[in-house]
């Protein structure tokens, strides 16, 4: 079945505590993402990536960072997390960069 | 910068009723448009993917279509059931200074009463 995948769904950790959020696709997708969904505020873009070792700065990238080292994955790396970044994080993957865009179920990130 | 507008945010229907939401933009110059349904707590499903170049796409019940010189468009859902209940959302891409930015509303939350 074809899917992208985040892990964990759900965590909740403490301020300055690293951590990092997984994502992996099987679609063979070129064009990866990842976007914050807050109340209010709608979604809005972190970082992305254009294909493996290419990535770039969406609308909100402070206090992310990402890695694109296989085609398949694309971590989302919180290194010293804030309350601040409590929220929801999505994944997405696409064939090229504008074509359709495929979501993960999402991961809820409560950061206290 | 392009502006994604939804309205409205909340929409409710009995069952077997036809209905249209809606998604304007501030940029007509844009890429494509895509609507996506999103149920609580879950992801965002993909419904239909509309290129700059096309008027209108249908899948099922649904039918999107875009004006671009106006800066609209519409997902028109046929005969709607208690499980089309769910926030719909459109998110428009628009070609920038050597990429496409995409950028999404806040989306319209239906709720089909049986």
């Amino acid at each position: 079945e074809a899917q992208v995948t985040q892990n964990p769904r759900y965590l909740i950790t403490v301020t300055g505590k690293k951590l990092t959020v997984t994502c992996s696709q099987n679609m063979n997708h070129e064009y990866m993402s990842w976007y914050r969904q807050d109340p209010g505020l709608g979604l809005r873009q972190i970082y992305y990536s254009m294909n493996v070792e290419v990535t770039d700065k969406g609308d909100v990238p402070e206090g992310y960072k990402v890695s694109r080292k296989e085609k398949r994955n694309f971590p989302l790396i919180l290194e010293s997390p804030s309350p601040n970044q409590t929220s929801l994080y999505f994944c997405a993957s696409s064939r090229k960069y504008t074509g359709e865009l495929f979501f993960g179920e999402g991961s809820r990130l409560t950061v206290l | 910068k392009q502006e994604v507008t939804q309205i409205p945010a909340a929409l409710s229907v009995p069952e077997g009723e036809n209905l249209v939401l809606n998604c304007s933009f501030t940029d007509s110059a844009i890429y494509n448009l895509q609507w996506f349904r999103q149920d609580p707590g879950k992801g965002l499903t993909s419904l239909l993917l509309i290129q700059s170049s096309q008027r209108e796409q249908t899948s099922g019940r649904l039918n999107a279509s875009l004006d671009k010189s106006s800066g609209r468009s519409t997902l028109y859902i046929a005969a709607s059931q208690p499980g089309d209940s769910a926030t719909y959302l459109c998110a428009v891409r628009t070609p920038g200074a050597g990429s496409y930015q995409l950028t999404f509303g806040k989306g319209t939350k239906l709720s089909v009463i049986p």
